[in-house]
C-alpha cells in the first residue's frame, strides 16, 4: 500500500514568516493530495489539496506544490499568524483510503 | 448541513465494560471511515466502510473491536471488552465514494478506560 511520510515533525516560526511542511509518497498511482489543519482539542479540517493533473494551487496565505515525478508535495504558509498553530496533516490517496502523514506540530511565535 | 455527527462526545468507563460509539455521516456520502488518534500512534485507519459494506477492517487491532453500518446513515464502533489501552481520540469521516474525494471529520469521541 502506499506510505507517507511527513517532515518536520515539529516546527517552530516567528510571526511573519514563512512555514514549509513536506511530505512523500511511494505509490505512482495517488492522485489526490488533502492537506488537514488540526487545532487543539477539534477535528482534523480540511485546508487545502492538489489533484495530479496541477503542479501547484494557492488560497491566500497557504500554498501546496506537487512535484509527480519525484512523488513529493509541499505545503507553504506565507505571512504565518499565531492562529497558524497547529497540527498539519498530508495525505494521499488512489481512491478512498487516505493514506496520512504523522502530522507536523506548528509553533508560530508572537 | 449538520456536518459528521458522533456521540457521545466524551466517554469514561472502566476496564471490561463494553462501549459504543456511534457515527451519523453527512447526507448523501456513502463512504464512511473510522479512525483513532493517540500521541504515540498518531492518525491510525481502522476501518471503511462503502455504500454500508466494510471494504478494510485490516486496521482494526483485535477482536474486541467491531463495526457495523446497518444503514447509510449509522454507524457504530463497539469495544468489548475496553481495556486502559483504548483510550483515545475517536473519529469519524465521511466522503463520496469516488477516486479523491474530500473526508469530513466528526468532532470525535474522546474515550477514557479506567
Amino acid at each position: 500500500g502506499e506510505n507517507v511520510e511527513q517532515h518536520p515533525s515539529t516546527l517552530s516560526v516567528q510571526e511573519g514568516d514563512s512555514a514549509v511542511i513536506k511530505c512523500t509518497y511511494s505509490d505512482s498511482a495517488s492522485n489526490y493530495f488533502p492537506w488537514y489543519k488540526q487545532e487543539l482539542g477539534k477535528r482534523p479540517q480540511l485546508i487545502i489539496d492538489i489533484r495530479s493533473n496541477v503542479g501547484e494551487k494557492k488560497d491566500q496565505r497557504i500554498a501546496v506544490t506537487l512535484n509527480k515525478t519525484a512523488k513529493h508535495f509541499s505545503l507553504h504558509i506565507t505571512e504565518t499568524q499565531p492562529e497558524d498553530s497547529a497540527v498539519y496533516f498530508c495525505a494521499a490517496t488512489t481512491g478512498n483510503q487516505f493514506y496520512f502523514g504523522t502530522g507536523t506540530s506548528l509553533t508560530v511565535i508572537p | 448541513d449538520a456536518g459528521v455527527i458522533q456521540s457521545p462526545r466524551h466517554e469514561v468507563t472502566e476496564m471490561g465494560q463494553e462501549v459504543t460509539l456511534r457515527c451519523k455521516p453527512i447526507s448523501g456520502h456513502n463512504s464512511l471511515f473510522w479512525y483513532r488518534q493517540t500521541m504515540m500512534r498518531g492518525l491510525e485507519l481502522l476501518i471503511y466502510f462503502n455504500n454500508n459494506v466494510p471494504i478494510d477492517d485490516s486496521g482494526m487491532p483485535e477482536d474486541r473491536f467491531s463495526a457495523k453500518m446497518p444503514n447509510a446513515s449509522f454507524s457504530t464502533l463497539k469495544i468489548q471488552p475496553s481495556e486502559p489501552r483504548d483510550s483515545a481520540v475517536y473519529f469519524c469521516a465521511s466522503s463520496l465514494v469516488q477516486g479523491g474525494s474530500t473526508q469530513y471529520f466528526g468532532p470525535g469521541t474522546r474515550l477514557t478506560v479506567l
